[in-house]
């Protein structure tokens, strides 16, 4: 596809449950983002892929959260023993380099609902 | 470190009003600017950008001029339709270091009446 997706769409679980979030960043991107967007944060910055290097996880609000990204590409968010405070929608983008000026393309999100 | 502060929404218009939304942001060093854009249903979509100082971006009507001096980025649009109800998210991008991520505006929530 030429845009970026993720996966699931929604995602509904309990308390305590752990969950996996997918990203596919648009093909050739060096650059892959998590944000997150929720009611009483906005929208928040999470971690940041570019290339080869080590991750800036600046972002990330507590060691229940971590991301991965395989081959340079698809990319795996992943939050353990979720609260409900974890409820938000968890956005990707991707860029073609990092540069300041380039445009981020988003996805259109994953709704995480924790019970 | 970074912020931006924009207009609180919601902000209702009729159709063919002008259209202004209030960015101002903090930053060190030249940072690039975004508006974007979330339309109902829909994901963040860029509506415009600049990357320097009195650099303007426009885009469906929409325009916004880099002030470095005002530290702003307002949107403006002359003649707002009803297909603009949107939600609207100034932001913008450090030059400096290895930071490359966004950091984002609350919204500002706009609805266009025919």
């Amino acid at each position: 596809g030429a845009g970026v997706s993720q996966s699931p769409s929604n995602k509904v679980t309990e308390k305590g449950k752990d969950v996996e979030l997918r990203c596919d960043p648009i093909s050739g991107h060096t650059a892959l983002y998590w944000y997150r967007q929720s009611l009483g944060q906005g929208l928040e910055f999470l971690i940041y892929f570019q290339g080869n290097s080590a991750p800036d996880k600046s972002g990330l609000p507590s060691d229940r959260f971590s991301a991965e990204r395989t081959g340079g590409s698809v990319s795996t968010l992943t939050i353990q023993r979720t609260q409900q405070e974890d409820s938000a929608v968890y956005l990707c983008a991707s860029s073609l380099v990092g540069l300041a000026g380039d445009e981020q393309f988003f996805g259109p999100g994953t709704r995480l609902t924790v019970l | 470190g970074n912020s931006v502060t924009q207009m609180e929404g919601p902000v209702t218009l009729s159709e063919e009003a002008f259209l202004t939304i209030n960015c101002t942001y903090t930053a060190t060093g030249y940072p690039s600017l975004f508006w974007y854009v979330q339309y109902p249903g829909e994901g963040l979509q860029l509506l415009l950008k600049a990357t320097k100082a009195d650099d303007k971006g426009s885009n469906k009507g929409f325009e916004a001029t880099y002030r470095k001096e005002t530290t702003s980025f307002h949107l403006e649009k002359g003649s707002v339709q009803v297909s603009d109800s949107a939600v609207y998210f100034c932001a913008l991008r450090s030059d400096l270091g290895s930071a490359r991520q966004l950091t984002f505006g609350s919204g500002t929530q706009l609805t266009v009446l025919p």
